[in-house]
Order: structure tokens, then C-alpha cells, then sequence
């Protein structure tokens, strides 16, 4: 059981750029989500996804897109990268979206973005 | 949302008990509070949760204020593998899908 599975680990990316930060659960979990987590703070939430087929936004979701074709995947889009969204970003899942369901996270992918 | 409030950073001995306080003075009755733990290097870990009564795991204990607007996780003996960010968190029962971190307690645990 792997769990959440985040990849790549780090990824160096230059201003305007685009690429795809990739989430997978294999725990049936209908819930995941994405956070961003800057040097000294806390997360905060980008997107979620209540299932396959629905997602929301969190509490900076500009700059970020992300669908959710599959239970088991979640990934994240940057358009166009931006030195602001230098960060690490983590992944996370639960078996629904509740008070009771406990998040379960990936390790990060570390992004720089020159 | 109704935000909670912890302290930047503490201190413990090993082996000692550790009581981490957060303060969520605004909190509703529909919030359930959380805690997670985050260490080095590592995303975050869910450690326990409770609504209006003390709770107890194998991690840790929670200790609930009688009128809710504040709690304490209680390590029993802390280990330096217990060095880590401490993130207290409420989750509303009709809105708990956005669910929002703060900064933390740093907790540094000296052998």
C-alpha cells in the first residue's frame, strides 16, 4: 500500500513555464486536495476534490488549475510559473471529506521556479 | 471560518510530558478539532481529533476545555522523534472539505 505518492520530488522550472505536478492515492479515497507551503508558514489549500468529476477552490487557487478524470488522481497544473509560486506542495487524501476522515499526505514536490 | 491560535515554538525535555495549547476562542458547535504533526522533511500527519470530550490514542491525548474555546495535546513522554510543527485545526461539519492550516507550534525536544 503506498499510500499518497507525489512526483516528481523537486522540480526547477523557469518563469512562464508550464508544468504538471502528479498525486496518486491507491486508497479508494474519495477526497484530495492540494497545498502549497512556504518557507516558515503553514499550508494553505489551492484546490480540492470531492470526487471524480468535481473539484473546488481553497484559499489561493490563481495561477493553479486541476481536474479529476479518476478516483485515484489528482494532479496539478501550473500555466504559466511564476517565482511567487516557489514552494513545496503537498497532496493530500481521505476517505470522504468529513469531520471523521483523517488527511493522508504525500512527501512534497519542491518547486523553484528562476 | 473560525481560526485557532498556537504558540510559535516550545521546548521540552526528553522523556518529559509535553502540553501544547491552542486557543480557538470563536469556535462553533458544528467545529471538530484537530491536530496534526508535521516532521522534518515530511508532509503532515494526522495525530488526533475530538469534538467536546478528551480524547486518547496511541499518539497523544487531547484535552478539551469544558466550554470548547480551547485545547491542549498532551504528549506523555516525548521522544526526540517527537520534534516537529504542531498544527491545531477546526473542522466544520457543514463546511470540512476547506480545511486550513496555520503557522504551528515548533516543538524542539532537548535529550
Amino acid at each position: 500500500n503506498a499510500g499518497v505518492t507525489q512526483t516528481p520530488k523537486f522540480q526547477v522550472l523557469k518563469t512562464g513555464q508550464s508544468m504538471t505536478l502528479q498525486c496518486a492515492q491507491d486508497m479508494n479515497h474519495e477526497y484530495m486536495s492540494w497545498y502549497r507551503q512556504d518557507p516558515g508558514m503553514g499550508l494553505r489549500l489551492i484546490h480540492y476534490s470531492v470526487g471524480a468529476g468535481i473539484t473546488d477552490q481553497g484559499e489561493v487557487p490563481n495561477g493553479y488549475n486541476v481536474s479529476r478524470s479518476t478516483t485515484e488522481d489528482f494532479p496539478l497544473r501550473l500555466l504559466s510559473a511564476a517565482p511567487s509560486q516557489t514552494s513545496v506542495y503537498f497532496c493530500a487524501s481521505s476517505y470522504e471529506g468529513t469531520k471523521y476522515s483523517p488527511l493522508h499526505f504525500g512527501n512534497g514536490t519542491r518547486l523553484t521556479v528562476t | 471560518d473560525a481560526k485557532t491560535t498556537q504558540p510559535n515554538s516550545m521546548e521540552s525535555n526528553e522523556e518529559e510530558p509535553v502540553h501544547l495549547p491552542c486557543n480557538h476562542s470563536t469556535i462553533s458547535g458544528t467545529d471538530y478539532i484537530h491536530w496534526y504533526r508535521q516532521l522534518p522533511s515530511q508532509g503532515p500527519e494526522y495525530v488526533i481529533h475530538g469534538l467536546t470530550s478528551n480524547v486518547n490514542n496511541r499518539m497523544a491525548s487531547l484535552a478539551i476545555a469544558e466550554d470548547r474555546k480551547s485545547s491542549t495535546l498532551i504528549l506523555h513522554r516525548a521522544t526526540l522523534r517527537d520534534a516537529a510543527v504542531y498544527y491545531c485545526i477546526l473542522r466544520d461539519v457543514y463546511n470540512n472539505n476547506d480545511m486550513r492550516f496555520g503557522a504551528g507550534t515548533r516543538l524542539t525536544v532537548k535529550p
